[in-house]
């Protein structure tokens, strides 16, 4: 929806393995949303982008957390030494400018072993 | 914080019907309120934004209203189809940055199935 790619789509890691979540909006939004969704729940709040700041990490779950936008446009979200209970979909979201209306991508679902 | 309980958690209907989906809020302190779908591995399809001074909005086959200082919106399908069947989501957004900011805050959801 709305030109947010994510990748990759799915990633198995071995517990204490650290991963890499990309997500890119085609087209140029300035506000950026992670969302968490564990199986079954709805998605939960992780962080929030305007441009290249971050201005708000207050979703995230422990400092094994780490998000970025150093450009404004590409975010990464990154998780180190990952747990069981890291095992979940991440959504990416971009704000429409004029109605605040969120668009997400199809999510990268993370599994950990 | 914002808690968000959507009702009934699971929906089982035959084609043809008539549908109302609920979602209660307990901060009535919205900016909008989004309504999604989701497809089962998929992401979240916006279905429908209700701003805070609207009481409704219609796509299609659909029609939510909100009534913000209940805390409570609903979301109607009208003459349900197969291709209906997937999880329902709202999401009111919380106030504070405006359009662009804003926390969603996600109910559970609705399972709908509809067989033919």
């Amino acid at each position: 929806g709305a030109g947010v790619s994510q990748s990759p789509r799915y990633k198995v890691a071995k517990r204490g393995q650290d991963v890499a979540l990309r997500c890119d909006p085609i087209s140029g939004h300035v506000s950026l949303f992670w969302y968490q969704q564990a199986l079954g729940q709805g998605p939960e709040f992780l962080t929030y982008f305007q441009n290249e700041a971050q201005l708000d990490k207050s979703g995230l779950p422990s400092d094994r957390f780490f998000a970025e936008r150093p450009e404004g446009s590409v975010s990464t979200l990154k998780i180190q030494r990952t747990q069981q209970e890291d095992s979940a979909v991440y959504l990416c979201a971009v704000s429409g400018a004029n109605t605040g209306e969120l668009f997400f991508g199809e999510g990268s679902r993370l599994t950990v072993l | 914080k914002q808690e968000v309980t959507q009702i009934p958690a699971a929906l089982s209907v035959p084609e043809g019907e008539n549908l109302v989906l609920n979602c209660s809020f307990t901060d009535s302190a919205i900016y909008n309120l989004q309504w999604f779908r989701q497809d089962p591995g998929k992401g979240l399809t916006s279905l429908l934004l209700i701003q805070s001074s609207q009481r409704e909005q219609t796509s299609g086959r659909l029609n939510a209203s909100l009534d913000k200082s209940s805390g409570r919106s609903t979301l109607y399908i009208a003459a349900s189809q197969p291709g209906d069947s997937a999880t329902y989501l709202c999401a009111p957004k919380g106030v504070g940055g405006g359009t662009s900011y804003g926390k969603l805050t996600f109910g559970q959801g609705t399972i709908l199935t509809v067989h033919p």
